[in-house]
């Protein structure tokens, strides 16, 4: 069966450090990947996706992604985080095989201190 | 742009009312998605149509139901509303092979 995982429920960060938020997936066949971001009371908005090709992704708002096949992961970076950035953040994965169905992660808070 | 809209922001029901929840599209997608977020929890597909008239059953169908009759409009029926129900609910439509795009989400409360 699909499923994502990610293991921090909150990441802090100070402000123009680096981040990592982690995801890890388990599919059937190749996966369909994809980083969402959610700001308080608001539905959610697509970063990036990888979908074949090159295994650094790069999104929306300087957010970029890493396809690891082996690893099963495709963690979510970011070279120098902004306050704003403060959001929760969520991993999704799709097996191209399978259904229609994307499923989620449970989301990582990140919180960018000043 | 895309555009996915839900009905209501926010809701507040009584137990056992029946709740309707109405989602619509503006981009001639084919895939439509009812999910609940829980916190904790992430995001769990209720239900999905993949067409007209079209459903299936997600990972928690328990309690609701869904109705497309229009290719824009995705709706989700919560038949008889329970306390346990009270979540965010977040509906999605995607044509196929690419990301899905989200309405702003109903905070229903069930009291």
């Amino acid at each position: 069966a699909q499923s994502v995982a990610q293991p921090e429920d909150q990441v802090n960060v100070a402000e123009g450090n680096p981040l990592t938020v982690k995801c890890t997936y388990s599919v059937s066949g190749n996966p369909y990947l994809f980083w969402y971001v959610q700001y308080p009371n608001r539905g959610l908005q697509f970063l990036l996706k990888y979908i074949t090709g090159d295994n650094l992704v790069k999104g929306s708002y300087g957010f970029e992604a890493e396809f690891n096949k082996s690893q099963t992961s495709f963690h979510l970076k970011k070279p120098s985080a902004l306050v704003s950035d403060s959001a929760l953040y969520f991993c999704a994965v799709r097996d191209r095989y399978n259904t229609d169905k994307l499923i989620f992660g449970t989301g990582t808070r990140l919180q960018v201190f000043p | 742009d895309v555009k996915v809209t839900q009905s209501s922001r926010y809701l507040v029901k009584r137990t056992g009312e029946k709740v309707f929840l109405e989602c619509v599209q503006d981009m001639d997608h084919e895939n439509m998605f009812w999910y609940r977020q829980d916190p904790g929890l992430g995001l769990r597909l209720i239900y999905f149509s993949y067409d007209v008239k079209m459903k299936e059953k997600g990972d928690i169908p328990e309690g609701y139901s869904v109705s497309r009759e229009k290719k824009e409009r995705f709706s989700l029926i919560l038949e008889s509303a329970s306390t346990n129900q009270t979540s965010m609910y977040l509906c999605a439509s995607r044509p196929k092979n690419t990301e899905a795009f989200f309405g702003q989400g109903t905070r229903l409360t069930v009291v």
